[in-house]
């Protein structure tokens, strides 16, 4: 069964430490994933996906099939970095998305 | 981006009463649409998968007669949630990709809609 795990509910980090929201995922086949990200009272918009390989608003993430994970990165976080992220796997040549359950990101001043 | 607009943002109804929410694509074909159920501080819960002109695919535990999917045109879906109860009070999220020349299409989503069954 396809699942995706982030075990961090909330991450709380200073503004420019570095941040890193954690994804696993467990899939027998070749997943699509991405990041999605909430910001306060907005809707869920896209922020990058794998196949890309890009980097929006600093943010990064690399698809590591040994370990499963797809950890977002980002090396200095700013205040309006703020939001709830969430990682989601989509099968390949599908269209369905399973979100893992989202963690928190708070930076502080 | 393409935008995907939810209707109503909130809504509060009596117990036994039926609610409907609509989802549209304003400014592109929306091949397949998606609706989901968010419960406060958990993720976003898949309910049914929706093509355009075909019944809806449900997932597992959702119950196709409570929850009546309709997505009649390429830029219109509706979620019907019947006789109400106060435990389907949520958060219902709905999401569309888009028709295009890309192998990969991107999910738009809604703004949500917040049901409060009294």
């Amino acid at each position: 069964a396809q699942r995706v795990t982030q075990p961090e509910k909330l991450l709380s980090v200073f503004k420019g430490a570095p941040v890193e929201l954690k994804c696993n995922y467990s899939y027998s086949g070749s997943p699509e994933l991405f990041w999605y990200v909430q910001y306060s009272r907005q809707r869920l918009q896209l922020l990058l996906r794998h196949i890309s390989r890009e980097s929006i608003k600093g943010f990064t993430a690399d698809l590591n099939k040994g370990e499963t994970s797809f950890h977002l990165k980002k090396p200095f976080a700013q205040e309006e970095d703020s939001a709830m992220y969430y990682c989601a796997l989509r099968n390949t040549g599908f269209q369905k998305l399973v979100f893992g359950t989202g963690t928190r990101l708070l930076v502080s001043p | 981006g393409a935008v995907v607009s939810q209707h109503p943002s909130r809504v509060i109804c009596k117990s036994g009463t039926s609610v409907k929410i609509e989802c549209r694509s304003l400014d592109f074909q929306a091949t397949t649409m998606f609706w989901y159920r968010q419960f406060p501080k958990q993720s976003l819960m898949l309910m049914a998968t929706s093509n355009e002109g075909s019944k809806a695919t449900y997932e597992q535990g959702v119950e196709k007669d409570k929850f009546l999917i309709n997505h009649a045109s390429l830029t219109l879906s509706t979620l019907t949630v019947t006789s109400a109860h106060p435990e389907d009070s949520s958060f219902y999220i709905c999401s569309a990709t888009s028709r295009g020349p890309r192998e990969h299409t991107e999910a738009f989503f809604g703004q949500g809609t917040r049901l409060t069954v009294v």
